[in-house]
């Protein structure tokens, strides 16, 4: 079975910092797809980044970036110049393609003014 | 362009009771998936349905259903409920089929509190 781990619980930087979130995932597939999802206090998850296995260009998008390492099956987002309107629960996510995400126990990231 | 849609946002209910949730996907979508959060089991798939037809099923006991209609539009079910059900639950919908590894929304959940 697939599995997803992230290994931080919480973390805290201060605001303009560069903050790192770790996430590991165990497959034994080729092709599969890696997100990082933000879930806010209003709860609602916010697609942050994805990622094709089958590209090894990293995915970014602003200030938000990853490093994929496939063979050591590492997926870790960076966030650059960070806001304080970053400061929530950060989910590493896994699938093959279908709907069936698998998610690991986040990360709760807190920027500090 | 409406992102996804959950109702209720907020309910409570008794132990044995059962409670109907309903998604609307964002428009044109129509694959639609369930997952369950709780502080204890984090983020668990419940079902994922494409077409009507469901495509994929967590590992949940059976009281936990759910159905697509020809809108897209999905419900999902709880009889019998539990004090461990309390929980929030989020719906998602994709483009595309479920093999295509489509960008995947969510909704806002529907939070359930049993009693």
């Amino acid at each position: 079975a697939q599995t997803v781990t992230q290994s931080q619980p919480e973390m805290s930087v201060q605001e303009a910092e560069t903050v790192t979130l770790s996430c590991t995932y165990d497959t034994s597939e080729n092709n599969y797809y890696l997100f990082w999802y933000k879930q806010p206090p209003s709860r609602q998850m916010i697609l942050v980044i994805r990622q094709e296995a089958y590209k090894q260009q990293n995915a970014t998008e602003n200030r938000f970036s990853v490093n994929f390492q496939k063979a050591a099956k590492s997926f870790s987002l960076k966030i650059s110049d960070s806001q304080l309107g970053d400061t929530a629960m950060y989910f590493c996510a896994f699938t093959q393609g279908a709907q069936k995400l698998v998610f690991g126990q986040g990360t709760r990231l807190t920027i500090n003014p | 362009k409406a992102g996804v849609t959950q109702t209720p946002r907020y309910l409570i209910k008794t132990r044995g009771q059962q409670v109907t949730l309903s998604c609307s996907p964002i428009s044109g979508h129509r694959s639609v998936s369930w997952y369950q959060q709780t502080p204890g089991q984090g983020l668990q798939f419940l079902f994922e349905y494409f077409s009507e037809t469901q495509r994929n099923k967590g590992n949940f006991p059976g009281r936990f259903s759910g159905r697509q209609f020809s809108n897209s539009r999905s419900e999902m079910n709880v009889s019998t409920l539990e004090l461990g059900d309390s929980a929030l639950y989020l719906c998602a919908s994709s483009a595309q089929a479920p093999s295509s590894g489509n960008t995947i929304y969510f909704g806002e959940g529907s939070w359930l509190t049993v009693v």
